[in-house]
């Protein structure tokens, strides 16, 4: 069965400390993997897509990396501003292009 | 770009009427528009597939003839829940897939919060 898996639940970081969140999956066949912030009451923001093994991706305090069975999103000093719930998605290489979501990372970063 | 809007963000109506809810892509052509169901503190679960001009596609579990959606255009996809009870309470999102190239990132609306009395 395909699966994503997102450690920790909840992350608690003063600012600037710096910390990973990681994201595992079991499937089929991956087409993608995405990683989205979402706020509370708000719907999901885009960040990033990683297609294959080796990709990196960088925007702000933010890296996404992939690995054939896990994607890491590494938060370098995080600001209170970064606080939010992370949500990483596959989409299998078969069929629709339906997500399956991780359960996410909530993130908390104290001033 | 990529701009998805919902419409509307907060409904609070009674019990046994419906609610229609409006995702509409504004700045680009959404081929496949996807609708998902949020509790709180939880991850999003997809409720439909729809592909503009045929049937939605619906997960298994999901009411078919409680959730009606319908894909008329390339830029409009709703969602209509008829009969609602305090059940369906609950945040509704869409979100968009554009065609073409190699991205495949679905873009989201703000969601709509759902209180059924």
């Amino acid at each position: 069965e395909d699966q994503v898996t997102q450690s920790p639940e909840a992350l608690r970081l003063q600012e600037g400390e710096s910390s990973s969140l990681n994201c595992s999956y079991t499937v089929s066949g991956l087409r993608g993997l995405f990683w989205y912030r979402q706020d509370p009451g708000k719907g999901p923001e885009f960040l990033f897509t990683l297609y294959s093994a080796g990709e990196e991706k960088e925007k702000e305090r933010l890296k996404a990396t992939l690995t054939k069975k896990e994607s890491f999103l590494h938060i370098t000093a995080p600001k209170p501003e970064d606080s939010a719930t992370y949500l990483c998605a596959v989409q299998l290489t078969s069929g629709t292009y339906k997500y399956i979501f991780g359960t996410g990372t909530r993130l908390k970063v104290l001033a | 770009g990529a701009v998805v809007s919902q419409h509307p963000s907060r409904v609070i109506c009674k019990s046994g009427t419906s609610v229609k809810i409006e995702c509409r892509s504004l700045d680009f052509q959404a081929t496949t528009m996807f609708w998902y169901r949020q509790f709180p503190k939880k991850s999003l679960m997809l409720m439909a597939t729809s592909n503009e001009g045929s049937k939605a596609t619906y997960e298994q579990g999901v009411e078919k003839d409680k959730f009606l959606i319908n894909h008329a255009s390339l830029t409009l996809s709703t969602l209509t829940v008829t009969s609602a009870h305090p059940e369906d309470s609950s945040f509704y999102i869409c979100s968009a897939r554009g065609e073409g190239g190699p991205y495949n990132e679905q873009f989201f609306g703000p969601g709509t919060r759902l209180t059924v009395l």
